[in-house]
C-alpha cells in the first residue's frame, strides 16, 4: 500500500525557515517524481514544487521560486521541502503527492505568523 | 501561466442525479508528446485530494465508473452518473501540461 506521511510543520514567524519532510513507502521512490502541493486555509491547491526522479531537476512557480527548495534521498525514500523567509501567504496545508496526483499524503500544516 | 476555469463554482444535487462539470484552459492542454495532461481530484471534507481521472479520460484505481471524463485541447468535463453521498465535496481539475501546474477553483458538489 502506498503512503506518503508528512512532518516537520508548525508555527513559524516571518522570515524564519523550516523544513518540511515527506517518508514515502510501498512504491519504489527512485522510480518517481514527487511533488509538492499547499492549499491556504479555505482556498484552493497551489502546486509549489516538483524534482526529478534523481533529484537533478526542480521546478517552482514564482511564488515560492528563490525561497523554497525540494530535495529526495531515495535511499531513505524521503522528500523535502526547505522553506526559507517565510511569509504569511505561505500559510496553508502541504502536501507531499506523487504525480501526476496519484497519491497525496494527508498533509502537514504551516502556520506564518508573528 | 495556464488559468484553468471552472464551473459552475457550486452545484446542489439530489442523490442519483447526474451532474457534468466544466474546466476550460487558457491555452491547450496537448503536450509535445500528443498526450493531454488533464485530471480531476476530489476532496472530500476535512480530507487530502484524491485523484478521480487522469489524462482527461482514464479513470484512477478503484475510482468508480459513474465518474467520467471527456474533453480536448482546451475543453473539458466531468461528469457523475447517479451521484452517491460520498461523492460530495470540491472537485478541481488540474494541468500539468505547462509549467507552473495549475489547478482550477473548484466545484463544490453539495446535497440538495
Amino acid at each position: 500500500e502506498v503512503q506518503l506521511v508528512e512532518s516537520g510543520g508548525g508555527l513559524v514567524q516571518p522570515g524564519r525557515s523550516l523544513k518540511l519532510s515527506c517518508a514515502a513507502s510501498g512504491f519504489t521512490f527512485s522510480n518517481y517524481y514527487m511533488a509538492w502541493v499547499r492549499q491556504a486555509p479555505k482556498k484552493g491547491l497551489e502546486w509549489v514544487a516538483t524534482i526529478s526522479t534523481s533529484g537533478s531537476r526542480t521546478y517552482y512557480p514564482d511564488s515560492v521560486k528563490g525561497r523554497f527548495t525540494i530535495s529526495r534521498d531515495n535511499a531513505k525514500s524521503s522528500l523535502y521541502l526547505q522553506m526559507n523567509s517565510l511569509k504569511s501567504e505561505d500559510t496553508a496545508t502541504y502536501y507531499c503527492a506523487r504525480p501526476p496526483y496519484d497519491y497525496w499524503g494527508q498533509g502537514v500544516m504551516v502556520t506564518v505568523s508573528s | 501561466d495556464v488559468v484553468m476555469t471552472q464551473t459552475p463554482p457550486s452545484l446542489s444535487v439530489a442523490i442519483g442525479q447526474s451532474v457534468s462539470i466544466s474546466c476550460k484552459s487558457s491555452q491547450s492542454l496537448v503536450y509535445s508528446d500528443g498526450k493531454t495532461y488533464l485530471h480531476w481530484l476530489l476532496q472530500s471534507p476535512g480530507r487530502s485530494p484524491k485523484r478521480l481521472i487522469y489524462q482527461v479520460s482514464n479513470l484512477g484505481s478503484g475510482v468508480p465508473d459513474r465518474f467520467s471524463g471527456t474533453g480536448s485541447q482546451k475543453d473539458f468535463t466531468l461528469k457523475i452518473s447517479r451521484v452517491e453521498a460520498e461523492d460530495l465535496g470540491v472537485y478541481y481539475c488540474a494541468q500539468t501540461t505547462h509549467f507552473p501546474y495549475t489547478f482550477g477553483a473548484g466545484t463544490k458538489l453539495e446535497l440538495k
